[in-house]
């Protein structure tokens, strides 16, 4: 069966702007959380998306946002980019508490 | 809260020596544990987890890790490394935020990079 999709794999923004990330979870898996990497932070929780509904929230600004449709897919959304956003962002698709299947991730650089 | 603690930040080792990578977690409610990898610019790949039952878990490219409820640690090792098992490891929890048990969150350690040396 398909993996988790993350699109695009790379993505070059300068100061100020927006952005917007994608996310295809595994058929049938209705939960999508969201991670953002950074060397000095590590993985950091983003939030989560049940059935189009955001059930979890990490400790971040409101410029971070996110939203999942009928079909499962997310997206996540970063205004007024800051060079500090420069990370990779993962997504995790899953049943439930018991597995976690993620994406190849979203490699953002802030300019 | 859930924490995970990674003792190790760096692990160099020779080939074919063996390997342990450290994991202490904290919980005040029964958690799910998992072991993935990092290759450079890649996500995370499932090395093996623990949910119930034996202890001992198998995993992937000859990787086993143990479940020790007492310490709350979650060791992961493997006997003989090879040059391509050099890459970032990651532990992580998942822990139950509803009595239904249906909600989730995963936390993760800061990682240990394993490298490999000839």
């Amino acid at each position: 069966k398909a993996g988790v999709t993350q699109t695009p794999r790379y993505l070059i923004k300068t100061r100020g702007q927006q952005v917007t990330l994608s996310c295809s979870p595994i058929s049938g898996h209705r939960s999508v959380s969201w991670y953002q990497q950074t060397p000095g932070q590590g993985l950091q929780f983003l939030f989560e998306y049940f059935s189009e509904t955001q059930r979890n929230k990490g400790n971040f600004p409101g410029r971070f946002s996110g939203r999942q449709f009928s079909n499962s897919r997310s997206e996540m959304n970063v205004s007024t980019l800051e060079l500090g956003d420069s990370a990779l962002y993962l997504c995790a698709s899953s049943l439930g508490g018991n597995g976690y299947t993620f994406g190849s991730g979203t490699r953002l650089t802030v300019v | 809260a859930q924490s995970v603690t990674q003792l190790d930040s760096q692990v160099p080792v020779f080939e074919e020596a063996p390997v342990e990578l450290r994991c202490n977690y904290s919980s005040s409610v029964s958690v799910y544990l998992f072991w993935y990898v990092q290759y450079p610019n890649q996500g995370l790949q499932l090395l093996l987890k623990y949910l119930s039952g034996s202890t001992l878990v198998k995993g992937i490219n000859g990787f086993e890790a143990e479940f020790n409820k007492s310490q709350t640690s979650f060791h992961l090792r493997k006997p003989s490394v090879h040059i391509s098992d050099t890459a970032e490891y990651f532990c992580a929890v998942s822990v139950s935020l509803s009595a239904g048990g249906s909600n989730y969150k995963l936390t993760f350690g800061k990682g240990t990079l394993l490298t490999v040396n000839p």
